[in-house]
């Protein structure tokens, strides 16, 4: 139990598109799911949380315009790199939480490369 | 803010060796976890470890909250324990604050 899937697990995109990120709980229904970054050989980097239907809430230094988070349903979040430059290029992690523990599950992650 | 030290950073040993790595915390935590994060990037769940002692096969955890600090033991050691092993503890609510991680080589 407790599977979270993340969907690309790789994407390279042009300089200036957009792309997104869907993230699942696939046996659980997750009341609250997370996004993190992770850069080379460093540890995870909280950028958000979501609760469903309600808007995400960012880390300091994270633009929100710049990574939309999406909590639709209580088993799907996506997240969504707007006009991607090379600087974005990193391993994004999702995470899900189903309560009432603070055990969290965490996707495979998305690789993006941005050219 | 709750700060987390993993040790040792990095850890060389061959197959069939034990280890332990430990993680520090400086506050009192609700949630604690152990992560084995693979060469393709998948973080998976080792133990969900607020306080007390787990088991799970070639794995043990043990967490003394009020002395803020948990151990994960490895037994016998194989190559495909290699990777990266995360500690991360929840202050309050759901938020997790990572340690740096400790590299872990199992040589053959």
């Amino acid at each position: 139990g407790a599977v979270v899937s993340q969907h690309p697990s790789r994407v390279i995109c042009k300089s200036g598109t957009s792309v997104k990120i869907e993230c699942r709980s696939l046996d659980f229904q997750a009341t609250t799911m997370f996004w993190y970054r992770q850069f080379p050989k460093q540890s995870l980097m909280l950028m958000a949380t979501s609760n469903e239907g309600s808007k995400a809430t960012y880390e300091q230094g994270v633009e929100k315009d710049k990574f939309l988070i999406n909590h639709a349903s209580l088993t799907l979040s996506t997240l969504t790199v707007t006009s991607a430059h090379p600087e974005d290029s990193s391993f994004y992690i999702c995470s899900a939480n189903s309560g009432p523990a603070y055990e969290q599950y965490f996707g495979p992650g998305t690789r993006l490369t941005v050219t | 803010g709750i700060q987390v030290e993993q040790s040792p950073p990095d850890l060389i040993l061959q197959e069939g060796a034990n280890s332990t790595l430990r993680c520090n915390f400086s506050d009192s935590v609700n949630n604690l976890q152990w992560f084995h994060q693979n060469p393709w990037g998948q973080l998976i769940n080792l133990f969900y470890i607020p306080s007390g002692t787990k088991q799970n096969g070639r794995l043990s955890a043990t967490t003394v909250a009020t002395e803020r600090y948990s151990l994960l033991y490895i037994s016998s050691s194989q190559t495909t324990d290699s990777g990266v092993y995360f500690c991360a503890v929840g202050p309050a609510g759901y938020q997790l604050i990572w340690g740096a991680g400790t590299k872990l080589i199992i040589k053959p």
